[in-house]
């Protein structure tokens, strides 16, 4: 059974910073894209980035470059999200998921159940 | 970037058909046939109800169905169900190398 346990949310000031993991079990992982999605409460879904199997190409959404990085450890099959200079409008839940990502075949096919993050002072 | 645009609301009884636009532009929707849709259901997981336009994941019932037509991207629900009401995202690939989600449409079966 495929699963994505995020962990490392919690309440941080602005400015602050936090490490997100998210540990996968159930499938390869090193054969697969990974990315993070954002959901501010009561707000839309936002794609914050992705990440490659191997960990060298990453993809970041323009509000988060500079300040959040993506890495992973395939012999662990955990992913991470390092977030620096945190804002309060970074407040939200952040999933982990798994990216179909073959060919003519390109589309989040697994998530997790999401971790908050809450940027307040 | 801007979201991908999608109507806020939309409402249909039992039995309807409804249809939810996603509209982008060249640089996505115009360019990419990756384009997916999820549905999520208020406190749950967002959970793919088609990718790369018009497929549907195993599992998905055959009542939902998509569609793109230029910079727009289409889902229909036929024979709208209860279970249907939920709010409804798009998301497509970009030519930065990046992916952008609609702003969401929220699903009301009368």
């Amino acid at each position: 059974e495929v699963q994505l346990v995020e962990s490392g949310g919690g309440l941080v000031q602005p400015g602050g910073s936090l490490r997100l993991s998210c540990a996968a079990s159930g499938f390869t992982f090193s054969s697969y894209y990974m990315t993070w999605v954002r959901q501010a409460p009561g707000k839309g879904l936002e794609w914050v980035g992705n990440i490659n199997q191997d960990g060298y190409r990453k993809h970041y959404v323009d509000s988060v470059k500079g300040r959040f990085t993506f890495s992973r450890d395939n012999a662990e099959s955990s992913l991470y999200l390092q977030m620096n200079s945190l804002r309060a409008e970074d407040t939200a839940v952040y999933y982990c998921a798994r990216f179909q990502f073959t060919g003519d075949v390109c589309y989040i096919d697994f998530w997790g159940q999401g971790t908050l993050v809450a940027v307040s002072s | 970037q801007s979201a991908l645009t999608q109507p806020a609301s939309v409402s249909g009884s039992p039995g309807q058909s409804i249809t939810i636009s996603c509209t982008g532009t060249r640089s996505d929707i115009g360019s990419y046939n990756h384009v997916s849709w999820y549905q999520q259901h208020p406190g749950k997981v967002p959970k793919v109800m088609i990718h790369d336009v018009n497929n549907r994941p195993s599992g998905v019932s055959d009542r939902f169905s998509g569609s793109k037509s230029g910079n727009t991207a289409s889902l229909t629900i036929s024979g709208l169900q209860a279970e249907d009401e939920a709010d409804y995202y798009c998301i497509s690939y970009t030519s930065s190398s990046t992916w952008i989600f609609g702003g969401g449409t929220k699903l009301t079966v009368l």
